[in-house]
């Protein structure tokens, strides 16, 4: 199916571990972006990629790594899992540096 | 540093009339966005306006003033299926305008 899809959809891990949350888009969208969305503080940035190989920090990077080695994903991981990356997290792509985004579902992430 | 500022809530009956506003600061302005969210739902994109004036997209209709660093989103004829939060953007300029960083939103209740 054409779209953007995150997995897994929900997800609780212990505090330490390494944890990825998965992004495929299947138009070929060369933007994409990861949000954390946490009640009172909206939608925050944490990176983003304007195209295979290249990718930047957002707002809030720090405890994140990303990779985006194909066009069609971009990958989150968490090294090493704290209680305050407790959140959603959603994948945005757009086709042009100027266009309206389109979101994943989210993935809501637990961390005990 | 950017900020945007929208008010957190707001209330209204079916049928009638809101105004969502968004006051936004940021020296390099690429345009001011508005985003949908239901409740468990991911965002979708609204609308765009990147030159002053009124965008009219069905019921919906968004204005901007640059001058003034300010826009509004406006929905009519509200119904029960607007209940949603909302949320403005502007493009990031710490990131060239690539990514967009978004307001708090604003929680639209509407009751019958």
């Amino acid at each position: 199916d054409a779209g953007i899809t995150q997995s897994p959809r929900y997800k609780i891990t212990e505090t330490g571990r390494q944890v990825t949350l998965m992004c495929h888009q299947t138009w070929s969208h060369s933007y994409m972006f990861w949000y954390r969305q946490d009640l009172g503080h909206g939608l925050r940035l944490i990176y983003y990629s304007a195209a295979a190989d290249i990718t930047d920090k957002g707002e809030v990077p720090d405890g994140y790594v990303v990779s985006r080695s194909k066009t069609e994903n971009f990958p989150l991981t968490l090294e090493s899992a704290t209680r305050s990356q407790t959140s959603v997290y959603f994948c945005a792509s757009s086709e042009a540096r100027g266009d309206g985004y389109t979101f994943g579902s989210g993935t809501r992430l637990t961390v005990v | 540093g950017q900020s945007l500022e929208q008010p957190s809530e707001v209330t209204a009956v079916e049928g009638a009339i809101v105004q969502i506003n968004c006051t936004y600061q940021t020296s390099g302005f690429y345009g001011l966005s508005w985003y949908q969210q239901h409740d468990g739902g991911a965002p979708t994109f609204l609308s765009y306006n990147a030159l002053d004036g009124l965008e009219e997209t069905g019921r919906f209709s968004s204005f901007l003033s640059r001058s003034d660093s300010y826009g509004y989103l406006l929905l009519q004829e509200l119904q029960m299926k607007d209940s949603a939060s909302y949320f403005c953007a502007v493009r990031d300029e710490d990131q060239a305008g690539t990514a967009l960083i978004f307001g708090k939103g604003t929680t639209l209740s509407v009751s019958s």
